[in-house]
């Protein structure tokens, strides 16, 4: 299984400040058929499922605010909110889906600080 | 606006069954897969299966494959989920989610998600 690391566990930033959470796998989620890294970025909000914020490493889904980014290849990534909001606040969650099992992160706490 | 709803929370002794439904409604059931994630209290998320409910291939997760049964009714428009050998472990909110991807193609990233129902395993 490949299993997807997460840091930090949680961080508090400032309300207009940049937040950067980081994702390693255990292997390459880089498809070499399609040069896609196959990775998503979730939300989750106390109570609320997870939402689907970006997929391929870096591919926004509709909707999603463009202060999101995601970035990196192979066995590393990071997800940036560019300036925090305080509706921002939530538990994100990395997850491969280069194959099955497919596996999620332990995921990374965001507060205000 | 998609929408899935599920059924409400469970309480099970261990060894028992439990058997979750997920009603899809605002698209064409068929046309996507839908998937079955759990959380666990303090746990990460956890992929349990899907079921393509176009053809009704499924495909587990080999940690549960010997215990979850994944079926669709297509005229209810509803996916169901059925775990046995229930231990405390399995305490969760099970959540059904749909694959982001049209047609028999399974992408594996879940862009509709339910409101989740909570599984209580114990004596």
């Amino acid at each position: 299984d490949i299993v997807m690391t997460q840091s930090p566990d949680s961080l508090a930033v400032s309300l207009g400040e940049r937040a950067t959470i980081n994702c390693k796998s255990s292997q390459s989620v880089l498809h070499s058929s399609n040069n896609k890294n196959y990775l998503a970025w979730y939300q989750q909000k106390p109570g609320q499922p997870p939402k689907l914020l970006i997929y391929w490493a870096s591919t926004r889904e509709s909707g999603v605010p463009d202060r999101f980014s995601g970035s990196g290849s192979g066995t590393d990534f990071t997800l940036t909110i560019s300036s925090l909001q305080a509706e921002d606040v939530a538990v994100y969650y990395c997850q491969q889906y280069y194959n099955t099992p497919l596996t999620f992160g332990g995921g990374t706490r965001v507060q205000i600080k | 606006q998609v929408h899935l709803a599920q059924s409400g929370a469970e309480v099970k002794k261990p060894g028992a069954s439990v058997k979750l439904s997920c009603k899809a409604s605002e698209y064409t059931f068929t046309n996507y897969a839908i998937h079955w994630v759990r959380q666990a209290p303090g746990q990460r998320l956890e992929w349990m299966g899907w079921i393509n409910a176009g053809n009704g291939d499924t495909k587990y997760s080999q940690k549960f494959q010997a215990r979850v049964t994944i079926t669709k009714d297509t005229s209810a428009s509803t996916a169901y989920m059925e775990l046995g050998s229930l231990r405390s472990e399995d305490t969760a909110v099970y959540y059904c989610a749909r694959d982001q991807v049209v047609g028999a193609t399974v992408n594996d990233v879940f862009d509709y998600w339910g409101q989740g129902t909570l599984v209580t395993v114990s004596s």
